[in-house]
């Protein structure tokens, strides 16, 4: 069974770091591209990154890119989002998503709350 | 970017209702087009990928059409189960984008 467990969520001031992690099983992760989908209260959803197979490639959205960087370690299953230079607009739930032409497994989420 | 703009923004019906949503893509995408349901409180699950493609385990009455620029979802016999929203997303090219979202609501 494809399961996909995010951490590493929490509250945080303006300007703070975060590191999110996603660990993935039941599949085989270094097949895929992952991603990192947001959605804040009451919003859609907004993707945030994705990161190649190998690592080698990375894309990000307009509104994170410079403060946001994505990694991958194909031996331990995991995916990880670091965030620098924390907004309160990106107050949001943080999924991690499988696939590169659409996701077809999501994680349940893990809350980032931007605030004083 | 890719813009999605998807309609309508809501929609309310009743069990056992036709219900229609399209996106409109800003450029063409082809057939680069995935479709999700998102219930409160749940991460989105995929009903149709590359536009028509039924995911596995998706009940039939959700359909999907398009290529291009225009596609459309369709419930064709609104069950209560189906009570949620919608997204499209472009898998074109990256950043993907979604659309706004359909509210399917009871009526």
């Amino acid at each position: 069974e494809v399961q996909l467990l995010e951490s590493g969520g929490g509250l945080v001031q303006p300007g703070g770091s975060l590191r999110l992690s996603c660990a993935a099983s039941g599949f085989t992760f270094s097949s895929y591209t992952m991603n990192w989908v947001r959605q804040a209260p009451g919003k859609g959803l907004e993707w945030v990154s994705a990161i190649s197979t190998t690592g080698d490639s990375t894309y990000f959205a307009d509104s994170v890119k410079g403060r946001f960087t994505i990694s991958r370690d194909n031996s331990q299953n995991t995916v990880t989002l670091n965030m620098d230079n924390l907004r309160a607009d990106d107050t949001a739930v943080y999924f991690c998503a499988r696939g590169s032409s659409g996701a077809n497994y999501w994680g349940q989420g893990t809350l980032v709350t931007v605030s004083s | 970017d890719i813009q999605m703009t998807q309609s309508p923004s809501s929609v309310s019906a009743s069990v056992g209702d036709r219900v229609t949503v399209t996106c409109r893509a800003s450029q063409g995408i082809s057939t680069w087009l995935t479709w999700y349901q998102q219930k409160p409180g749940k991460a989105p699950k995929v009903l149709i990928y590359a536009a028509s493609i039924l995911e596995s385990g998706v009940p039939s009455r959700f359909s999907g059409s398009g290529s291009g620029t225009d596609f459309t979802l369709t419930i064709a016999t609104l069950q209560p189960e189906d009570f949620a929203t919608y997204y499209c997303q472009q898998a074109h090219s990256f950043p993907w984008t979604f659309g706004q979202g359909t509210r399917v609501e009871v009526k």
